[in-house]
């Protein structure tokens, strides 16, 4: 049982290029999260998923899309990569309505210079 | 809006040392809270919650209080471990759990 994977672990880019972040979950759950945690700010939620088929903004959503592909997989994409998006990005998934608890994947860590 | 502040670190202790993080947050409504720990080089794990005021959750002797009056939920654990040093985060979450509100982190360091 692997929980929630992340990949890359690692990646640099440089100003301008794009690139997708992956996410999978192999616990059958409902809703999913993408997380940048900065020094000093904890985690700030980028978008989440309620439910397979749906998206909505989080705090920080500017300069990031996103896709739920299907009830496992939650991908995140930078268009065109800044300075400011240096940062490690944690995907977290959750079983549904009636629970509270995430799991977070890893992590990946992003450097943009 | 929503928000957590906890206090900074990093906090240093002995082992076997008393410790509390201190955790205040504000919320519009009735949110339940959480604590969330980073061990180093991993993503972060429920540590414990509580989900209405007075509640008081508990997990690996560590415990926190939810308490309204105060709008409060500190962390403490009676006598910590070199185990125990990693960053803990305070969180909250309003109703249907679709968002989570997370404070800066408190880092831990337990020398024997």
């Amino acid at each position: 049982n692997a929980g929630v994977t992340q990949t890359p672990k690692f990646q640099v880019l440089k100003t301008g290029q794009s690139m997708t972040l992956q996410c999978a979950q192999d616990m059958n759950h409902n809703s999913m999260y993408w997380y940048r945690q900065d020094p000093g700010m904890g985690l700030r939620l980028i978008y989440y998923s309620a439910s397979e088929g749906t998206t909505d903004k989080g705090e920080v959503p500017n300069g990031y899309n996103v896709s739920r592909l299907n009830k496992r997989e939650f991908s995140l994409r930078l268009e065109s990569a800044a300075p400011s998006q240096t940062s490690v990005y944690f995907c977290a998934s959750r079983e549904g309505p009636l629970s509270s608890e995430q799991y977070f994947g890893p992590g990946t860590r992003l450097t943009v210079t | 809006g929503d928000s957590v502040t906890q206090m900074e670190g990093p906090v240093t202790l002995s082992e076997e040392a008393f410790l509390t993080i201190n955790c205040t947050y504000t919320a519009t409504g009735y949110p339940s809270l959480f604590w969330y720990v980073q061990y180093p080089g991993e993503g972060l794990q429920l540590l414990l919650k509580a989900t209405k005021a007075d509640d008081k959750g508990s997990n690996k002797g560590f415990e926190a209080t939810y308490r309204k009056e105060t709008t409060s939920f500190h962390l403490e654990k009676g006598s910590v471990q070199v185990s125990d040093s990693a960053v803990y985060f305070c969180a909250l979450s309003e109703y249907n759990f679709n968002k989570f509100y997370f404070g800066s982190g408190t880092k831990l360091n337990v020398k024997p």
